[in-house]
């Protein structure tokens, strides 16, 4: 089974803080994304990474940013929090271009 | 830009009723569909995907979808709910051509009582 890892199931940091979010999958996996997710909203992608080094820009990449330095590993980076930042963080991996996400159990943010 | 509408927020139904949960995308080109489920404290997880073929596909515990290229809908039934159905359903299409993200609709949240 592909496993997807958030180091942290909980947060809480204060405004102006730098918090970072790490993922990490073990299916060897070319495709990494990071999502926010709200309530009525659903999910809205961030960012997304295609290949080591390589990432682009989601629908809503303000105030984010991310590093894969490593193909396993896909960290999302918000250099200084800001309490509408406060959500649901959700890292996927996937395999082939057009196959489906497997997603981490979430990170939950409170920017205080 | 390209868009997923899920029409129902909350949804609330005794066991054995039937369910239709609707989506709609905005997206007139080759597209890939997919229903995720989110159950309370766990991850989401495929409920069922379609790429070509058949346009009514099957997935995990009973549910189906039909795909209506004319209505630009995939919706989600499944003909008597149990209790453990209770979950947030998310309908997402892979639009092709870039590099292939996956959009999200809002999330439907059904409520199945016993």
């Amino acid at each position: 089974d592909v496993k997807v890892t958030q180091s942290s199931r909980y947060l809480v940091k204060r405004t102006g803080e730098k918090v970072f979010l790490e993922c990490v999958q073990d299916m060897d996996h070319e495709n990494m994304f990071w999502y926010r997710q709200d309530p009525g909203l659903g999910l809205r992608l961030i960012y997304f990474s295609y290949d080591v080094k390589m990432k682009e820009k989601g629908d809503i990449p303000e105030g984010y940013s991310v590093s894969r330095e490593k193909k396993e590993r896909f960290s999302l980076i918000l250099e200084s929090a800001s309490t509408n930042q406060t959500s649901m963080y959700l890292c996927a991996s996937r395999g082939a271009v057009t196959g489906e996400l497997f997603f981490g159990e979430g990170s939950r943010l409170t920017v205080l | 830009a390209q868009s997923v509408s899920q029409h129902n927020h909350h949804v609330i139904l005794s066991e054995a009723a039937s369910l239709e949960l609707g989506c709609n995308y905005s997206y007139g080109g080759t597209v890939n569909l997919f229903w995720y489920v989110q159950y309370p404290g766990q991850h989401l997880q495929l409920l069922l995907k379609y790429f070509s073929g058949d346009p009514l596909v099957k997935g995990i515990k009973g549910f189906e979808a039909e795909f209506i290229k004319s209505k630009f809908s995939f919706n989600l039934r499944k003909p008597s709910v149990q209790w453990s159905d209770t979950a947030e359903y998310f309908c997402a299409v892979n639009v092709s051509g870039g590099y292939n993200k996956l959009i999200f609709g809002a999330g439907t949240r059904l409520a199945v009582h016993p």
